[in-house]
């Protein structure tokens, strides 16, 4: 299967600071999908992303679907406890397929 | 707000038991998956079904495995001999026909002893 490496793979920081984070492999996608997942429960949709270039907001999220195509950028602005979790990139391949592989995920712990 | 449900929430099995999981998927949506994340790792693909058929399916999902759409709300999930590596939490997702934005039902761990 298709491997998306994110980095870092994890991530401890200060309430209020800032995160980026990132999705990469070596195939070329047409679709991201970021997704963020509590312990023990399903992936929950942030963002998604449909064209080279696209830079999308939801709330104090951004994304963006890179140029190459082969990568994808999540920023989390003025972090609160809530956000932590581990955050999962999510890529389609083909046009006609709807099988998307997931990143190996980026575990976010915020300290109060 | 619509969401996935998953039933049951945990199911603990023997070694070549048949296990059903079920889901509900958001009713106007037409695409259905299931995936399945092995404790501690990332999400992994198993089969997606449209109109009544699977129209992808990885290499995870052989001869074992088998998906149902038995009525016009529950979307199934069928083991026949169940392994100890089978154990993992098992997700539904579904989309709507104009979208590929996947929404995941909670989940249900299977336990494989």
């Amino acid at each position: 299967g298709q491997q998306l490496n994110q980095s870092p793979q994890s991530m401890f920081i200060q309430e209020g600071e800032d995160v980026s984070m990132n999705c990469t492999s070596s195939s070329i996608f047409n679709t991201w999908l970021w997704y963020k997942q509590d312990p023990g429960e399903g992936p929950v949709l942030l963002i998604a992303l449909y064209k080279a270039g696209e830079l999308t907001s939801n709330g104090r999220l951004t994304a963006q679907f890179g140029i190459t195509r082969k990568d994808s950028f999540l920023n989390i602005s003025a972090s609160i406890p809530s956000d932590v979790g581990i955050y999962f990139c999510a890529g389609r391949l083909t046009n006609t397929g709807n099988q998307f592989y997931f990143g190996t995920g980026t575990s976010l712990t915020v300290i109060p | 707000e619509p969401e996935v449900t998953q039933t049951p929430s945990h199911q603990v099995t023997q070694m070549g038991q048949e296990v059903i999981l079920r889901c509900v998927p958001i009713s106007n949506h037409l695409y259905f998956y299931w995936y399945r994340q092995i404790l501690g790792q990332k999400v992994e693909f198993l089969v997606s079904f449209y109109n009544n058929e699977i129209s992808e399916k990885s290499e995870i999902f052989d001869d074992q495995f088998s998906v149902e759409r038995p009525d016009g709300s529950n979307f199934t999930l069928k083991i026949r001999s169940t392994k100890l590596e089978d154990s993992a939490m098992y997700f539904c997702a579904s989309t709507a026909d104009w979208s590929y934005e996947q929404y995941f039902g909670p989940g249900t761990r299977l336990t494989v002893t």
